[in-house]
């Protein structure tokens, strides 16, 4: 199974920018632009922010964008709003597993 | 509108059975890869399984192969999960998602159904 590690946690104060890592291997982050990035409010369904490393797709605010150096991808979150308080994981093709990070709870401080 | 939504769970025994199913809606279902994941209370998400737009390819997580069993019925647009022989481990929510194959993400999900694993 795929094993990306994200920090637990990320904290930001309003109009700050935020950014969260995804590290991967080779096989997975490293070896495709298939980074796919998902936001979860509490008790709700996750929803995709980005795919293919760092294109948003239609509806979500330029605010977030995503990137890839190596075998790490990252979010980064600009001009933090209050609604952006939530969950947010990554996710990277590897061949025919699915796999997830661990998730990376961001604080709107 | 995009509509994905499970119905199935519920209170199981350990070693009991039970089946999931996912209607969907406002897309065409049969053209899409279709996925299970999962979320155990407080904790990240978690792939279960995979199928192809014509069932021909069919992926598991090594946690539930064996145990698991996903299928679809284009002509009724739904997606099942087969769950026997379920752990208290396998206890979640348990969310139907589409995929988009070409681009290899998960492009919209149902709300979810909980399945609680207990004695």
């Amino acid at each position: 199974q795929s094993a990306l590690t994200q920090p637990p946690s990320a904290s930001g104060s309003p109009g700050q920018s935020v950014t969260i890592s995804c590290t991967g291997t080779s096989s997975d982050v490293g070896g495709y632009n298939y980074v796919s990035w998902y936001q979860q409010h509490p008790g709700k369904a996750p929803k995709l922010m980005i795919y293919e490393v760092s294109k948003r797709p239609s509806g979500v605010p330029d605010r977030f964008s995503g990137s890839k150096s190596g075998n790490t991808a990252s979010l980064t979150v600009s001009g933090l709003q209050a609604e952006d308080e939530a969950d947010y994981y990554c996710s990277s093709y590897a061949g025919s597993n699915r796999g997830f990070g661990g998730g990376t709870k961001l604080t709107v401080l | 509108e995009v509509q994905l939504v499970e119905s199935g769970g519920g209170l199981v025994k350990p070693g009991g059975s039970l089946r999931l199913s996912c209607a969907a809606s406002g897309f065409t279902f049969s053209s899409y890869s279709m996925n299970w994941v999962r979320q155990a209370p407080g904790k990240g998400l978690e792939w279960v399984s995979s199928i192809s737009s014509s069932s021909s390819y069919i992926y598991y997580a090594d946690s539930v192969k064996g145990r698991f069993t996903i299928s679809r019925d284009n002509a009724k647009n739904s997606l099942y999960l087969q769950m026997n022989s379920l752990r208290a481990e396998d206890t979640a929510v348990y969310y139907c998602a589409s995929y988009v194959w070409g681009s290899r993400y998960f492009d919209y999900w149902g709300q979810g159904t909980l399945v609680t694993v207990s004695s």
